[in-house]
């Protein structure tokens, strides 16, 4: 079968870090994808990463270890409009689409 | 600003009528999509386009079709709605099959 795993919910303070996780297991691999979706809005794309490493967009960090099935974004700074659920999706399986993780709800408190 | 719009927004409906959900982008984009998703789960692909003339079925595409006559349509049709059909529906785009998806504000769908 083909699954990705994240936390249900992360809480958090306002200014601080936090790292939101994912492994995955699916037939065949092509890239990890983040997407930020807040309460009754669109999914929007925040980051993709392909290769092995850190790819980062301003107070967003996105890192992928393909031999560990791993990936996870990273929020610096955080602010109370980063309150949202965030989804990690792993391009992959037999028909190259995207498979979905259940989302992680981010709780940020001041 | 969207670029991909979805109606209606929200729809009530009874159970066995057919309904339709439209979706358009002004974008160019080859590729779209339609999802379901329950509150706080994940997105499950029902159909998708490759372009015109070009549809094929995701997870979830029993019990609805859709056609892709125009770049910038890709309706949803359900033909006997039922109160398992209530969810939410999002229609997305994308220029590549490489490119980010861009999706839509969404249907909410409830049928009684």
């Amino acid at each position: 079968g083909q699954s990705l795993e994240q936390p249900s919910e992360v809480t958090a303070v306002e200014g601080a870090i936090v790292q939101i996780n994912c492994t995955y297991q699916t037939s065949g691999f092509y890239g990890l994808s983040w997407y930020q979706q807040h309460d009754g809005g669109a999914p929007t794309f925040l980051s993709y990463n392909a290769l092995d490493g850190l790819e980062e967009t301003g107070r967003f960090s996105s890192f992928l270890s393909r031999s560990d099935s791993y990936g996870y974004l990273l929020l610096q700074e955080l602010q109370m409009k980063d309150s949202a659920s965030y989804f990690c999706a792993v391009k992959g399986g037999s028909n190259y689409q995207l498979i979905w993780g259940a989302g992680t709800k981010l709780i940020i408190k001041p | 600003e969207a670029d991909i719009y979805q109606t209606p927004r929200y729809l009530v409906i009874g159970t066995g009528k057919k309904i339709t959900l439209e979706c358009s982008q002004t974008m160019g984009h080859d590729k779209m999509y339609w999802y379901q998703q329950d509150p706080g789960m994940e997105l499950h692909l029902i159909h998708y386009s490759y372009g015109v003339n070009s549809t094929e079925k995701g997870d979830l595409s029993s019990e609805s079709t859709v056609s892709r006559i125009r770049t910038e349509h890709f309706p949803l049709t359900l033909e006997s709605a039922r109160p398992s059909h209530t969810s939410q529906y999002l229609c997305a785009s994308s220029r590549d099959n490489n490119s980010p998806l861009h999706f839509g504000n969404g249907t909410r769908l409830t049928v009684t």
